[in-house]
């Protein structure tokens, strides 16, 4: 069965410090990769999928099959990032296309 | 309306009463799924509705949990006799068929709490 780990629950960083948010997966299929994310009292939202290959708010992250890891960046992070960042992975479409997600880990970046 | 739509938003419920919570997915969305988010475990999948599929329950985590979405549309989670282990934010999602794999619309959630 697919799986997905973030190893920590909290990560605590200045502004315009790099950010690095773990995440691992164990599938032994072709999975698809996903970022989301839940600001301080809104829905929970897509952020990034590894498909699209494509940098939002200064976010990217990038599929390592070698090391099934789909680590999510930023060079510098900004006090509006804080939030609960969740990684998610996918088996396909239809009736593959349920989200199994992580843990979870807060993102709190200090003034 | 334009978003998922999830009712209540809070309820508070004594030990062995029965629960239904409701959502209304985005129209035209084929895909409904139900998850819980709970302080600790992270988005938990409970069950999955696709069209006219028969739906996937795999994630139900006892014959106390059930759903049911009526007419393609709206749907409806269960829970009987609630135990204080199921206190939890219940989240309902929905997708389109036509849209980009796992690209999930959420909720707000229907935040419980039993007693």
């Amino acid at each position: 069965a697919q799986r997905v780990t973030q190893p920590e629950k909290l990560l605590s960083v200045f502004k315009g410090a790099p950010v690095e948010l773990k995440c691992n997966y164990s599938y032994s299929g072709s999975p698809e990769l996903f970022w989301y994310v839940q600001y301080s009292r809104q829905r929970l939202q897509l952020l990034l999928r590894h498909i699209s290959r494509e940098s939002i708010k200064g976010f990217t992250a990038d599929l390592n099959k070698g090391e099934t890891s789909f680590h999510l960046k930023k060079p510098f992070a900004q006090e509006e990032d804080s939030a609960m960042y969740y990684c998610a992975l996918s088996k396909g479409t239809g009736a593959n296309s349920k989200l199994t997600f992580g843990k979870g880990i807060t993102l709190s970046v200090r003034p | 309306g334009a978003g998922v739509s999830q009712s209540p938003s809070n309820k508070v419920t004594e030990k062995g009463k029965d629960v239904e919570l409701r959502c209304d997915p985005i129209s035209g969305h084929t895909a409904l799924y139900w998850y819980r988010q709970s302080l600790g475990q992270g988005l938990e999948f409970l069950i999955y509705f696709q069209g006219n599929s028969a739906p996937d329950k795999s994630g139900l985590p006892s014959d106390r949990f059930s759903a049911e979405r009526t007419g393609g549309s709206v749907s409806t989670l269960t829970i009987q006799r609630t135990q204080q282990e199921d206190s939890a934010v219940y989240l309902c999602a929905s997708s389109s068929r036509t849209g980009a794999t796992g690209e999930l619309f959420f909720g707000e959630g229907s935040r419980l709490t039993v007693l």
